[in-house]
């Protein structure tokens, strides 16, 4: 299996500006995550989805920010407008199972950069 | 409100030397308790879990984690460390039902030659 896919894999721009992040989750994994990792706050769960379902988001900073997840392999990230804090790595994970009990797998990340 | 705490956000130690990341956590009930490491401009990847079977876990490259209750920690540990085990750790928890991991804030291990 391919693993879990992220691109891009480095987005540089310039604040006002509308971000697209995108996610593929492994085949068959009825869960899938995104976290915002930066140093101050660490990694933060934004948002959740159990069958394409969003289940959680409370974690998401501000309107700015929505995600959706038309089908089961492909889920986006897009912040309008994008603002210089907005600056950290965005991680995709998916998993099946139960939460926890079950192991997640994490994209490599999109580094995202607003200027 | 329930919580995981990593103590020390960097640990550096000796080529050889034993490897020891503090991992507590704040739970009345008993959580389910996961290492994952990440390696410099990758994603996470699980290290080992503990899902209330026994109580000492032993993971990939070596390293191996007990769960003490009474003292609410399961640090993680390695006997001989590695120049290629510098990398962030996280301690990360579930502590009910079918709800998201939460991770603590990590940890960067260094490695000196």
């Amino acid at each position: 299996d391919a693993g879990v896919i992220q691109s891009p894999r480095h987005e540089v721009t310039e604040m006002g500006q509308e971000v697209t992040l995108r996610c593929k989750p492994i085949s068959g994994h009825d869960y899938l995550f995104w976290y915002r990792q930066t140093m101050m706050r660490g990694l933060e769960l934004l948002i959740y989805f159990n069958n394409n379902v969003p289940i959680d988001d409370s974690g998401m900073p501000e309107d700015r920010f929505s995600a959706k997840m038309p089908n089961a392999s492909f889920s986006t990230l897009k912040i309008q407008p994008s603002e210089p804090r907005d600056s950290a790595v965005y991680f995709c994970a998916s998993g099946s199972g139960r939460l926890n009990t079950g192991e997640l797998f994490f994209g490599e990340g999109s580094r995202l950069t607003v200027l | 409100a329930q919580s995981v705490t990593q103590l020390g956000s960097h640990v550096s130690v000796s080529e050889g030397a034993l490897v020891l990341l503090r991992c507590n956590y704040s739970s009345s009930v008993p959580p389910y308790l996961f290492w994952y490491v990440q390696y410099p401009n990758q994603g996470l990847q699980l290290l080992l879990k503990y899902t209330s079977a026994a109580t000492l876990v032993k993971g990939i490259n070596g390293f191996e984690a007990e769960f003490k209750k009474s003292e609410t920690s399961f640090h993680l540990t390695k006997p001989s460390a590695h120049m290629s085990d510098a990398a962030e750790y996280f301690c990360a928890v579930s502590f009910s039902g079918n709800t998201p991991l939460v991770f603590g804030k990590g940890t960067r291990l260094s490695v000196i030659a």
